[in-house]
């Protein structure tokens, strides 16, 4: 069964440093998102994707925050100058085009900002 | 605003004993009800969509049901198998593609 996968599974930064954390989303749902779960707190949508463009995204999505799908599989969330309190899990999803409105998640990357 | 309760926060059974957890929702115009099954340090595993009241889905040990303005989500005669936190979610119909994510039921299930 078609899943969604991420990279890495855990990363650790410096305050202040860039990151750039990866999703494959299923190879024929076109609608991609990043959610975000801070420990403890419930999932938060951060921004959502189609056809090549931002279609909707929350408060906490910043100028510090992008997105980009920079090839025909991969879909990222560059995060430009970290801070302490960017340590959650993040969640990539995807939806298909046809009508169907589940989003399925994938297994997350644990961001650490020290 | 879009707004998801669920109750209990915490639920401990033993194997075998039937129990049902609670979503509340207010959402202006419901695109859809999502109940997702969340392990520790993992992401949401999807289980059902309910998308108007009456309707119920089933899986296994799992029913989801759905009124105007509650879900459900009954499990019987469950398994430890079945320990996870249970979230509900909520998607609106106006213009918007986000979900918006109850804190979720921990279930625990005793041998």
């Amino acid at each position: 069964e078609p899943e969604v996968t991420q990279t890495p599974s855990h990363q650790v930064t410096q305050m202040g440093q860039e990151v750039i954390l990866r999703c494959v989303p299923i190879s024929n749902h076109l609608y991609f998102y990043w959610y975000r779960q801070i420990l403890g707190q419930k999932v938060e949508f951060l921004v959502s994707f189609y056809n090549n463009e931002i279609s909707e995204k929350s408060e906490i999505f910043d100028d510090q925050f992008s997105v980009e799908r920079p090839d025909g599989s991969n879909f990222t969330l560059k995060i430009r100058s970290t801070k302490l309190e960017d340590s959650a899990m993040y969640f990539c999803a995807s939806r298909r085009f046809d009508g169907g409105d589940t989003q399925y998640f994938g297994p997350g990357t644990r961001l650490t900002v020290l | 605003e879009d707004q998801v309760t669920q109750s209990p926060e915490a639920l401990r059974l033993q194997e075998g004993e039937s129990s049902s957890l609670n979503c509340s929702y207010t959402v202006s115009g419901l695109r859809g009800l999502f109940w997702y099954r969340q392990d520790p340090g993992k992401g949401p595993e999807f289980l059902f969509t309910l998308y108007s009241a009456g309707e119920e889905k089933e899986k296994e040990r799992l029913k989801a049901t759905l009124t105007k303005k509650e879900s459900f989500l009954h499990i019987t005669a469950p398994k430890p198998e079945d320990s996870a936190t249970y979230l509900c979610a909520v998607g609106s119909n106006f213009g918007n593609e986000k979900l918006t994510f109850g804190t979720g039921t921990r279930l625990t299930i005793i041998p």
